[in-house]
């Protein structure tokens, strides 16, 4: 299975700019995906296909990378923001999750 | 708008079955896939496998072959998971989310939508 290994947890303060990053064990092209997930809540769609902006999610959030690397980036970070995510391949089978970067906000 | 409403909380005995449902509505309920996602605290998300809800074929996780078995009811815009075999370790939350085909450089399968997910908990 494809292995998607992102950091376990970042902190950073409002107003900042805040990468997340994904790297997959081989190659997913750029089906890769991103998504939100608040506590208690299920995850949501940010990022499809490395790059795109899903309908009705901020504009201060970008995906970017292709291959094995992926960058979710936020900015600026809000107090909302604060939650789990998490990248998603589709290219190879069966589809595969990293394991979730925390972030928390100062 | 599109929701997808799963059914509640299930505590359920070691070596016993237990059948979620998740009840589709806002779309077509035939035109997307519908997947289905464990969550634990230990593991994360784990992909179970996928469902055509038109052709009701079906595409399982390796992991989860004999565990899980996907069903779907047309009539009423209902998808099904069974758990059989049960042991501690499906504990865990279960979510349902519908699969669309997604176009950029290449087209792929995206989780656009989830439901609010299901708690199993086994225990004796």
């Amino acid at each position: 299975d494809t292995v998607l290994t992102q950091s376990p947890a970042l902190a950073v303060s409002p107003g900042e700019r805040v990468t997340i990053s994904c790297r997959a064990s081989e190659s997913v092209s750029t089906l890769m995906h991103w998504y939100q997930q608040k506590p208690g809540q299920q995850p949501t769609l940010l990022i499809y296909l490395a790059s795109n902006l899903e309908s009705g999610v901020p504009a201060r959030f970008s995906g970017s990378g292709s291959g094995t690397d992926f960058t979710l980036t936020i900015d600026p970070v809000e107090a909302d923001d604060t939650a789990t995510y998490y990248c998603q391949q589709s290219w190879n089978d069966p589809r595969t999750f990293g394991g979730g970067t925390k972030l928390e906000l100062k | 708008q599109v929701q997808l409403q799963q059914s509640g909380a299930e505590l359920a005995k070691p070596g016993s079955s237990v059948k979620i449902s998740c009840k589709a509505s806002g779309y077509t309920f035939t035109s997307y896939y519908i997947s289905w996602i464990k969550q634990t605290t230990g593991q994360g998300l784990e992909y179970i496998g996928y469902i055509n809800t038109g052709s009701g074929g079906t595409n399982y996780n390796e992991k989860f072959k004999g565990k899980a078995t996907l069903t779907v009811d047309k009539s009423s815009s209902t998808a099904f998971m069974q758990l059989s075999s049960l042991t501690p370790d499906d504990s865990a939350v279960y979510y349902c989310a519908r699969e669309d085909v997604y176009y950029g450089l290449l087209p792929g399968y995206v989780m656009d939508a989830w439901g609010q997910g299901a708690s199993v908990t086994v225990s004796s």
